[in-house]
């Protein structure tokens, strides 16, 4: 079975500055990989995925995520956060599409 | 569209008593899954489907049963509720084909006392 491995459980960041939330998934085969993020009593949204071609996958909302095979991770940036981006986010991994697998979560706290 | 809806959004039990989690979604997805969601410990999956008349189990399935009679519901029935099934529980959608991206639920919080 795969699983994943969250890092950082709560990561505070003042605004405007950079951030980076660590995600490392464990498995022997080819994955797809997906950041979600759930803001305050809300159900998770899908922020951005991998699933073949370019490592480096963006989302509308300025984050990225690297996918490195060979550090079987798939870290989560922004170059600037806002106080709007304060919410948990979730790093999942899924082989087959029937059974997902999520990290612990980090919670994003945004400074003003 | 409605995407997924779940019923109720708020639920006290009591040990011993039995309640089904409704979930419903109208975008003709063939997977549905449950998922539990406890601090520090991310979502965890409960029960899955890849279809009308197809159920299987996720990671922590004890004490929980599902049904699915048709593509647009799939509840999820707790026969006798425990302390430990004190946890906020989402369902979700995705097609069968495609990015397999999920479409959650906002989430049924249940407390059993």
């Amino acid at each position: 079975a795969q699983s994943v491995t969250q890092l950082d459980s709560q990561v505070p960041v003042f605004e405007e500055a950079p951030v980076e939330l660590r995600c490392n998934y464990s498995s022997s085969v080819s994955v797809y990989l997906f950041w979600y993020v759930q803001y305050p009593n809300q159900g998770l949204q899908l922020l951005l995925k991998y699933l073949s071609g370019s490592t480096l996958v963006e989302s509308i909302n300025g984050f990225e995520a690297e996918f490195n095979k060979s550090q079987t991770s798939f870290h989560l940036r922004k170059p600037s956060v806002h106080i709007s981006d304060t919410a948990e986010y979730f790093c999942a991994v899924t082989l087959t599409g029937n059974q997902f697998y999520f990290g612990t979560g980090t919670s994003l706290t945004v400074i003003p | 569209n409605a995407g997924v809806t779940q019923t109720p959004k708020f639920q006290v039990l009591k040990t011993g008593q039995s309640m089904t989690l409704q979930c419903a979604q109208d975008m003709n997805h063939e997977y549905m899954s449950w998922y539990r969601q406890d601090p520090g410990m991310g979502l965890r999956l409960i029960h899955y489907s890849v279809g009308a008349g197809i159920t299987d189990q996720g990671e922590v399935p004890n004490g929980y049963n599902v049904s699915r009679s048709t593509t647009e519901d799939f509840p999820l029935r707790l026969l006798s509720a425990a302390p430990s099934q004190t946890s906020v529980y989402f369902c979700a959608s995705s097609g069968s084909s495609g990015a397999n991206v999920l479409t959650f639920g906002a989430g049924s919080r249940l407390t059993v006392l």
